[in-house]
């Protein structure tokens, strides 16, 4: 079966460094998604990649590694509104995007 | 903007009523999606369009039916709500099923189904 792993739940603290891991197993690969949702709202696009390696986008990064069947997003300079749930999903072989359950992140002062 | 709206934020029904939950883009947008979300589960895709009057089972279709008369709306049907069809409902719609394709959401619907 087809399965996307990331850890239920994470806290941090206001201006530090975060990395949320994101294991996969599907069938066929044709992309890595991360979603951001705030509680009672809809996902919102964070970063795309397809090939290995870094992807740098402001505060935020993605990684890939798919020999690994592995993933990561990294914030930085955590600020309050970055707590959330960061979805991880992937793209398989017929396009359909598989999810992953959600990370919520917990911010503290 | 892009934009995907839906048609309530919160609905509370009783089994066996017929619901209907509908969903608008205005990107022009030919793929749309209906998901349900559940606590401590990912996004499940419960049907998809690829085109006007096309439609699709995803993973969970099973108590569902859509309807997708125009191309910038789609519609999620529970002939006969059951309470395990309680649940946050989201559509999204995307520009091509192939390349790299960000989903759009809607805000969600909330069902409570009593």
């Amino acid at each position: 079966g087809q399965n996307i792993d990331q850890p239920t739940e994470m806290t941090a603290t206001e201006g530090a460094i975060v990395q949320i891991n994101c294991t996969y197993q599907t069938s066929g690969f044709n992309g890595l998604f991360w979603y951001q949702q705030h509680a009672g709202e809809a996902p919102t696009f964070l970063s795309y990649n397809v090939l290995d390696g870094l992807e740098e986008k402001g505060r935020f990064s993605s990684f890939l590694s798919r020999s690994k069947g592995y993933s990561y997003l990294l914030l930085k300079e955590l600020q309050m509104k970055d707590s959330a749930s960061y979805l991880c999903a992937v793209l398989d072989s017929n396009y359909q995007l598989i999810w992953g359950a959600g990370t919520k992140l917990i911010i503290k002062p | 903007d892009v934009k995907v709206t839906q048609s309530s934020r919160y609905l509370v029904k009783r089994t066996g009523e017929k619901v209907f939950l509908e969903c608008v883009q205005d990107m022009d947008h030919e793929n749309m999606f209906w998901y349900r979300q559940d606590p401590g589960l990912g996004l499940r895709l419960i049907y998809f369009s690829y085109d006007v009057k096309m439609k699709e089972k995803g993973d969970i279709p099973e108590g569902y039916s859509v309807s997708r008369e125009k191309k910038e709306r789609f519609s999620l049907i529970l002939e006969s709500a059951s309470t395990n069809q309680t649940s946050m409902y989201l559509c999204a719609s995307t520009i091509s099923s192939e390349a790299y394709n960000e989903q759009f959401f809607g805000p969600g619907t909330r069902l409570t189904v009593l």
